[in-house]
């Protein structure tokens, strides 16, 4: 089992709707999640930082969390066009090691 | 903060030369991570530093690779004798416990081994 999952896609919606990113991580003990945007040949970046558990919205991007289910997703509102892109997922494993474990991302396409 | 960054941001070399890249972290960014990149994954964890000391590596990071970063400053990867299964996005990251170690990616070298 890999240590952080996602679907690879491509994951298409039409421009406006919303984009649901899911990722599921196997360390139950993992203590903070984070989804990075990047675009074809492009480095990632940081759209979200989640630590506990519940809903955490900004701007058009809201992430959840649910340490029970081991689930952590990505909403994103109003989708663009220009907000297609791989979503990275990552996890920050058990205390004592600050090192990511990163899924191999979705790629989302939003069609005009 | 100008950002992390990476040099130089493409490198095209021969097998069997040897290679280095080097990372600028955010100032005052006390870990910095190297992670590499192929196609169609995510990145994947290679070795990490705070201030000086490498802390961590991956079993990746085979005896061809070395990583310093002697002043606490920036950083470079070595990979000796390159193979073409080297060919790959090499990542450079930075953070602080001030923002809750977070990790902000430069724009990355990527490598070709011919």
């Amino acid at each position: 089992q890999k240590e952080v999952e996602q679907n690879s896609g491509p994951l298409s919606v039409p421009e406006g709707a919303i984009a649901s990113l899911n990722c599921t991580y196997s360390d139950r003990v993992s203590q903070s999640f984070f989804w990075y945007r990047q675009y074809s040949g492009k480095s990632p970046e940081l759209i979200m930082s989640i630590y506990s558990n519940g809903d955490k919205e900004d701007g058009r991007f809201t992430a959840q969390l649910n340490k029970a289910s081991q689930y952590v997703s990505l909403l994103i509102r109003d989708s663009q066009p220009s907000d297609s892109a791989t979503y990275l997922c990552a996890v920050s494993l058990s205390s004592g090691t600050y090192k990511y474990i990163f899924g191999t991302g979705t790629r989302l396409k939003v069609l005009a | 903060d100008t950002g992390v960054s990476q040099d130089p941001r493409h490198k095209i070399t021969k097998r069997g030369q040897n290679v280095t890249f080097r990372c600028d972290p955010i100032s005052e960014h006390n870990r910095l991570y190297w992670y590499r990149q192929t196609l169609g994954q995510g990145p994947e964890f290679l070795t990490y530093f705070q201030n000086e000391a490498q802390l961590e590596k991956s079993r990746l990071l085979s005896d061809r690779f070395s990583a310093e970063r002697p002043k606490g400053s920036f950083s470079t990867l070595e990979i000796q004798r390159t193979e073409q299964g080297d060919s790959a996005m090499y990542l450079c990251a930075s953070s602080t416990t001030r923002q809750g170690e977070t990790q902000y990616f430069g724009p990355g070298t990527r490598l070709l081994v011919l």
